[in-house]
């Protein structure tokens, strides 16, 4: 079983700023197969990226995704009020899904 | 457009067994390739996967949870379903079922989650 390790746990930033999160695997993933999501108190969480590297419909083009084998990056290139959140990322492999414990976005 | 919604009891007894059904609308359950799962969060807490189906019934299970777990689909009723076994209080979590993209395997189809409490 891949499991995925998010760091930081909890970053604190301000709007305007920058957020780099990042994603690493046990063992080497496609990035075909590696995800990023959103998700806010009570709700569902919503697609930001897929294939490591693709925005989902509607995500803007301050969210962008990088990375490959055991090393992947969610970028936020200036952080809008309505992105102080919780982010995870997914992975497909051999029939099993995993996520990373998350990594928590708030303002500074 | 897909929507998926959760049902089922929202307090479960200790040692009992939780049974969700996720029922599926503006699509068929049944189409070719599509698998349908299963996640969970506890208060607090990230995101854990319990298992996935195929529309034609073959599953496939969190390592950590599959001695309890088990999925099944009715295409008559457009549904598909989650019972664990033996629960216990670290059971209790908002459950939400999903769609898996089939080529990228990503969740781009999410239910809005039901809150299912263990508790005598």
């Amino acid at each position: 079983e891949i499991v995925l390790t998010q760091s930081p746990g909890t970053v604190s930033l301000s709007p305007g700023e920058r957020a780099t999160l990042s994603c690493r695997a046990s063992q080497s993933v496609s990035s075909s197969y590696l995800a990023w999501y959103q998700q806010k108190p009570g709700q569902a969480p919503r697609l930001l990226i897929y294939g490591a590297s693709s925005r989902a419909t509607g995500i803007p083009d301050r969210f962008s995704g990088s990375g490959s084998g055991t090393d992947f990056t969610l970028t936020i290139s200036r952080l809008e009020p309505e992105d102080f959140a919780m982010y995870y990322c997914q992975q497909y492999g051999r029939s099993l899904w995993t996520f990373g414990q998350g990594t928590k976005v708030e303002i500074k | 457009q897909l929507q998926l919604q959760e049902s089922g009891p929202g307090l479960v007894k200790p040692s009992e067994t939780l049974s969700l059904t996720c029922s599926v609308s503006g699509g068929s359950i049944s189409s070719n390739s599509y698998y349908w799962g299963w996640i969970r969060q506890p208060p607090g807490k990230g995101l854990e996967w319990i298992g996935s189906i195929y529309y034609s019934g073959g599953t496939y299970y969190s390592p950590s949870l599959k001695s309890r777990v088990t999925m099944s689909v009715d295409t008559s009723k457009n549904q598909f379903s989650l019972k664990l076994r033996s629960v216990t209080a670290a059971d209790t979590a908002v459950y939400y079922c999903a769609r898996p993209n089939p080529y990228d395997f990503h969740f781009d189809n999410w239910g809005q989650g039901t809150l299912v409490t263990v508790s005598s």
